[in-house]
């Protein structure tokens, strides 16, 4: 079945420091792929999303590479601010699921003034 | 447009209880899905309606059930509590096969 690993947290840095959170997937056909961001105390919002291989999403200064030939999605943002202290996940869709997105465990990042 | 709406918002019941919780879509939204967050399991879907039908399901057992009305709301119920189940429960709306939006989540504690 379909299968999402990102790194494990927390991820701690300083202010302006550059971020990068690992994704793969395992899937069997040719999904979507979605970094969601939880706020504390909060639902999931949609950070940046790629439907097919070499899209590039882009949001608030991250972005990440829809890469097939290693079933990659890495986020990366170049300064982060202590704003973007979250949690963040990678999941992955397949139309043949329908809307079922398949998650992986969340990495917790936090960022120091 | 309103977000997706979900109520109500904490929730303590005992052992045994049954439970029902509501979400409320985007509008013009058809499809809503539900997920289970616990420290433990991560997060994990639990079923999509879209136009009043179950599309998909996932792998809960048959206490957790579902429905959607034809306004597009959905509710969800959880049978003969356990502590286990003690649980965020985030709603999710789409149109058909695009992005999902959630919702703030409902956090339900099993005592």
């Amino acid at each position: 079945g379909d299968s999402v690993t990102q790194m494990e947290g927390p991820v701690t840095l300083s202010e302006e420091a550059f971020l990068t959170i690992n994704c793969t997937y395992t899937a069997t056909g040719y999904p979507s792929l979605f970094w969601y961001v939880q706020y504390p105390g909060e639902g999931l919002q949609l950070l940046l999303k790629a439907t097919k291989a070499d899209d590039k999403g882009s949001n608030k200064g991250f972005e990440a590479t829809y890469r097939k030939e290693t079933t990659s999605f890495h986020l990366e943002k170049g300064s982060v601010q202590v704003s973007d202290s979250a949690v963040y996940f990678c999941a992955l869709s397949e139309k043949a699921a329908g809307n079922k997105l398949t998650f992986g465990g969340g990495t917790r990042v936090l960022v120091k003034p | 447009k309103a977000g997706v709406t979900q109520t109500p918002r904490y929730l303590i019941k005992t052992r045994g209880q049954q439970v029902t919780l509501s979400c409320s879509p985007i509008s013009g939204h058809r499809s809503v899905s539900w997920y289970q967050q616990t420290p433990g399991q991560g997060l994990q879907f639990l079923f999509e309606y879209f136009s009043e039908t179950q599309r998909n399901k996932g792998n809960f057992p048959g206490r957790f059930s579902g429905r959607q009305f034809s306004n597009s709301r959905s509710e969800m119920n959880v049978s003969t509590l356990e502590l286990g189940d003690s649980a965020l429960y985030l709603c999710a709306s789409s149109e058909l096969q695009e992005t999902q939006y959630f919702g703030p989540g409902t956090r339900l504690l099993v005592l």
